[in-house]
């Protein structure tokens, strides 16, 4: 079963405007991550938070945690069409090692 | 060197065919994964190894068969799959740090006749 829903399911935007991709999860969680995959490709790590942080930076990324709605949004800014890809969050289900995903959002840059 | 490698990159196989998937890292991870993931949607935990014993396996059939020889290398082993076992099948590996990055090889793209 899956932990988390992400909205949207898919984004389509011009170059140079900004991306958020949003994530929801049921249970407590010790850490919330996003990867990002290229079409049919391996999962690359983004950014990691912990369920004590609210907030964290990463170049263009920012990514925000509320755990008392239990929900993560991703922020991409200034897009570029290499930001094509599908964005996953995912979560450690209240700890250990059972990673779950989120349904994931596609996101398309155009040029 | 911060690469999972796994081979090989595509497989086609019959229903009563066996073969394995590899998987190998040299980062010196003691935790390692097999997600199979389907065409548009997220990647689904089939198995956890933890210091090369078997600590999560997520109710997956017995046709797939995981196996850790050493600590720098994974195996599924596939035997009598189905057409809807149709996958790719992705390894990753991580420190012994419940909800540490996960490092990903590329996967494997498996089509079952």
């Amino acid at each position: 079963s899956q932990q988390g829903e992400e909205d949207p399911q898919a984004l389509s935007i011009q170059e140079g405007e900004n991306a958020t991709m949003n994530c929801s999860y049921k249970t407590s969680i010790n850490n919330l991550q996003w990867y990002r995959q290229n079409s049919g490709r391996g999962l690359v790590h983004l950014i990691l938070i912990r369920s004590n942080e609210r907030e964290k930076h990463s170049g263009r990324l920012r990514v925000t945690l509320d755990t008392s709605k239990k929900s993560s949004s991703l922020l991409i800014t200034a897009s570029r069409a290499a930001d094509t890809a599908s964005y996953f969050c995912a979560t450690d289900r209240g700890g250990g090692f059972k990673t779950i995903f989120g349904a994931g959002t596609r996101l398309f840059v155009k040029a | 060197d911060t690469e999972v490698t796994q081979t090989p990159k595509h497989l086609v196989m019959g229903m009563t065919n066996k073969k394995s998937l590899k998987c190998e890292q040299h980062m010196g991870h003691r935790a390692m994964y097999w997600y199979k993931q389907k065409a548009k949607k997220p990647p689904e935990l089939m198995f956890v190894y933890s210091y090369e014993k078997l600590s999560i396996n997520e109710s997956v059939p017995s046709r797939f068969s995981p196996e850790c020889p050493n600590s720098s290398l994974l195996n599924l082993h596939l035997h009598a799959l189905q057409p809807e076992d149709s996958a790719l099948y992705l390894c990753a590996s991580s420190h012994y740090d419940p909800g540490a990055e996960q490092f990903f090889g590329p996967g494997t793209r498996l089509t079952v006749l």
